[in-house]
Parts: structure tokens; sequence; C-alpha cells
């Protein structure tokens, strides 16, 4: 069964950073891409970030561009988001997914499954 | 403001069909797949539909999924009490290099 098991959220001041962890069971974890997916209270999701199975490709929502930076080590099965200089409007359930990306010339949307995400509070 | 357009609510009664749709532009839904999710009250999302009109393993034949131009929609027949959930549709967007969301249908059975 593939799990995917978030961590790393927290209540973290406007400027501070804060790193995510996404440990995965289950399946092999280095074929493939993995994404981020926000949801701030109430509202809907927003993609964040997404990374290849070798790591070699990355891209970003332009809403956290040069601010997150995703990462993996397929030696541990786990996926990584690195936030800095964090604002109040970043603050969100973070998931992490397994898919998405781009492969063969095509792009995808496929994040299937998710974690049960981690709540990350910028407050002061 | 969302780059997919989807109706905020929908609703139906038992056994009714209901369809939500998803309005994007050619550099999402007219050149790449959508998919749909739908995420039960206090739980993550869950892949409903990928590539269009496909269903994973263990999704009912009741959930289908279509695509026309730029627009998409995701129909639902025999409309069970437990299919109260937020929808999202998904498609990638060329000009942005990444996945968009739709901003969420709720979908209330009477």
């Amino acid at each position: 069964e593939v799990q995917l098991l978030e961590s790393g959220g927290g209540l973290v001041q406007p400027g501070g950073s804060l790193r995510l962890s996404c440990a995965a069971s289950g399946f092999t974890f280095s074929s493939y891409a993995m994404s981020w997916v926000r949801q701030a209270p109430g509202k809907g999701l927003e993609w964040v970030s997404v990374i290849s199975g070798s790591g070699g490709s990355t891209y970003y929502a332009d809403s956290v561009k040069g601010r997150f930076t995703i990462s993996r080590d397929n030696s541990k099965n786990t996926l990584y988001l690195q936030m800095s200089s964090l604002r109040a409007e970043d603050t969100a359930v973070y998931y992490c997914a397994k898919g998405g990306g781009c492969s063969g010339g095509s792009c995808y949307s496929n994040f299937d499954p998710w974690g049960q995400g981690t709540l990350v509070t910028v407050s002061s | 403001q969302s780059v997919l357009t989807q109706p905020p609510s929908a609703s139906g009664t038992p056994g009714q069909r209901v369809t939500i749709s998803c309005s994007g532009s050619s550099s999402n839904i007219g050149s790449n797949s959508v998919y749909w999710y739908q995420q039960l009250p206090g739980t993550a999302p869950k892949l409903l539909i990928y590539r269009t009109n496909q269903r994973p393993s263990g999704v009912p034949d009741r959930f289908s999924g279509s695509k026309s131009g730029t627009s998409a929609s995701l129909a639902i027949s025999g409309l069970r009490s437990e299919d109260e959930a937020d929808y999202y549709c998904a498609a990638w967007d060329d000009s942005l290099s990444g996945p968009v969301f739709g901003g969420g249908t709720k979908l209330t059975v009477l």
C-alpha cells in the first residue's frame, strides 16, 4: 500500500523558515515525480511545486518561486520542501502527493495518492 | 482567483444525475488532460478521474469525465449521500509550466 506521511509543520513568524518532509513507502520512490499542493484554511487547492523522480527537474508556482525549494533523497524515500521568507498568505495545510510533472513530452496533473497533510501557520 | 473556473456549489437529490463544469483555456484544458479530485470533509483529496475520462480502480462507474474544447465536466449519476464533498478539476497549464486547479465545487445531496 502506498503511504505518504508529512511532517515538519508548525507555527512560524513572518520572514521565518521551515522545512517539511514527506516519508514515502509502498512504491519505488525514485521512479516517480512528487509534488507539494497546499490548501489555505477554508480555501481551494493550490499547486506549489513538483520534482522529477531523479530530482533533476523542478517546477514552482509563481507564488513561491525564489522562496521555496523542493528536493528529494531517494536513498531515504523522502521528499522535502524548504520554505523561507514565509508570509501570512503561506498559511495552509501542505500535502505531498505522488505524481505530477512532465514525462515523455507530456505533462500531468495526476496526484495520487495524497498524504494526510501538515499545517503551516505563519503568524506573529 | 483560480485559473480554471468551477461553479462554487451544486446540489441534487439521491438518485439524480448532476454535472460539474470546469472552464479553462487553450493553454490548459484545451491542450492537456483533465483530472478530477474529490475531497470529503476533513480529509485529503482523492483522485477521482484521470486523463479526462479514466477512473482509477475502486472509483464507481457512477463517476464519469468528459472534455470539449476548453471545458470539461464531471458527471455523477445515481447520486448518493456519501458523494457530498468538494470536487476540484485540474490540468497542466503550458503557459504557467505547472498544474492549475479550479476553485472547487461543493456538492450537497439534499
